[in-house]
């Protein structure tokens, strides 16, 4: 079966640090991977997702992945964090049943963000 | 465009209830999608409805049921509640299949507690 590892619960970083979350999974085939975020009180907010070609995959709010096939890897990435970041964050794989697919997340990581 | 809208926000009810929750797509979307989120287990997708029929279901009990009308507003229930059902319920919407290439968007879900 499939599943998701965000081995960090939480994470904290200065404004203006970089960051990375770490996302693992394990799936018997080409998988789509997706990266959302949620802030408080809020829905989810899809920030990026792959499906296939280049691995380095852009997303909104100045966040990158990078897809490792090799490390089975989804880790997101941003060059300067800003206070509005601090969120909670959840990687998911999706897999193909019935014509769609279904997701399963990442426990998720919590992002505290210092002044 | 209006976004996705969850009905009702807070709801509280008691042991051996029933629930109904509904939720309103982006104008257009024919996918709606439903997800379990609590603190033990996380976000869990419960089920996805395209065009009236259910395409997928989740690892849950008989007990979680859902619906598609003509008009792409879906509802879900919940019989003989538990006190285990206490969770945000998100809806998220797409313009075709659940979780494909197409965007998922989410609303801001239905907090429930079961006293």
């Amino acid at each position: 079966a499939q599943s998701v590892t965000q081995p960090d619960i939480h994470i904290t970083v200065s404004e203006g640090a970089s960051l990375e979350l770490r996302c693992n999974y394990s799936y018997g085939a080409t998988p789509y991977l997706f990266w959302y975020v949620q802030s408080p009180g809020q829905g989810l907010q899809l920030l990026l997702k792959y499906f296939s070609g280049d691995t380095l995959v852009q997303g909104i709010k100045g966040f990158e992945a990078e897809f490792k096939r090799s490390q089975s890897s989804f880790n997101l990435r941003k060059p300067s964090v800003h206070w509005s970041d601090a969120a909670e964050y959840f990687c998911a794989v999706g897999f193909a049943s019935g014509g769609s697919y279904i997701p399963t997340f990442g426990r998720g990581t919590s992002l505290i963000v210092h002044p | 465009k209006a976004g996705v809208t969850q009905t009702p926000r807070y709801l509280i009810k008691t042991r051996g209830q029933q629930v109904t929750l509904s939720c309103s797509p982006i104008s257009g979307h024919r996918s709606v999608s439903w997800y379990q989120q609590t603190p033990g287990q996380g976000l869990q997708f419960l089920f996805e409805y395209f065009s009236e029929t259910q395409r997928n279901k989740g690892n849950f009990p008989g007990r979680f049921s859902g619906r598609q009308f003509s008009n792409s507003r879906s509802e879900m229930n919940v019989s003989t509640l538990e006190l285990g059902d206490s969770a945000l319920y998100l809806c998220a919407s797409s313009s075709s299949s659940g979780f494909s290439t197409d965007t998922q968007y989410f609303g801001p879900g239905t907090r429930l507690t079961v006293l």
